[in-house]
């Protein structure tokens, strides 16, 4: 199975700044990397697949990049809306598309 | 826009079984994977299973298999989950989660999920 990992476990950045989420995987996945945004005591949302493609209804402040085994989340401008918790998930290798243990980002 | 529509909350005893309904409405429903994934209390997400309800077979992560049954009844759109000899560390959130891309085989479209479920809360506890 593949291991995804996201350090750190939490991130705490200032309103209007860029906030830069990492996730790194045991083994390559190429692009078959998907970003979830979950806001407290809410389902998960998809933000990002395919590593860089947007879901529908993302702004554009969010934006992914990487493949093989590192890939980023980046937030710009960041909103108080967008303190929640984010996952990577792999769909290369599946059953199951495994998840990271989610990054806490906090807005000072 | 495909919407998904958990079961009710569920308290039940270790040993016990508890079966959680998802219904999709407002779009199609049977070309799709309809996953099922958890959350322990504080704790990350975890795939537990799958199924396309054309296809009818699901599948599952190793962990659940042999104490989880998931399946599909086209008629009503509804995507059922049954998880066996409970105990408590099955007490979770659990949400249903359609799959990007329509299929009739299981691909890795089945496992990006773009529509969720608000979630099913189910407590095991003596």
């Amino acid at each position: 199975e593949i291991v995804m990992t996201q350090p750190p476990a939490t991130l705490s950045v200032s309103p209007g700044e860029r906030a830069t989420l990492s996730c790194r995987a045991s083994q390559s996945v190429s692009s078959s990397l998907a970003w979830y945004q979950q806001r407290p005591g809410q389902a998960p949302r998809l933000l990002i697949y395919g590593a860089s493609t947007r879901a529908t209804g993302v702004p554009a402040r969010f934006s992914g990049s990487g493949s093989g085994t590192e890939f980023t989340l980046t937030i710009s401008n960041l909103q108080s809306e967008d303190s929640a918790v984010y996952y990577c998930q792999q769909y290369k290798k599946w059953p199951p598309g495994t998840f990271g243990q989610g990054t806490k980002v906090e807005i000072k | 826009q495909v919407q998904l529509v958990q079961s009710g909350a569920e308290v039940k005893k270790p040993g016990s079984s508890v079966r959680v309904s998802c219904k999709a409405s407002g779009g199609t429903f049977r070309s799709y994977a309809i996953n099922w994934v958890r959350q322990a209390p504080g704790q990350g997400l975890e795939w537990v299973g799958a199924i396309i309800p054309v296809v009818g077979t699901a599948n599952y992560a190793q962990k659940f298999q042999g104490r989880v049954t998931i399946t599909a009844d086209e008629s009503t759109s509804t995507v059922y989950m049954e998880l066996s000899s409970l105990r408590s560390e099955d007490t979770a959130v659990y949400y249903c989660a359609k799959g990007i891309a329509g299929t009739y085989y299981y691909g890795s479209g089945s496992y990006v999920l773009d529509v969720w479920g608000k979630g099913t809360t189910v407590t095991v506890s003596s």
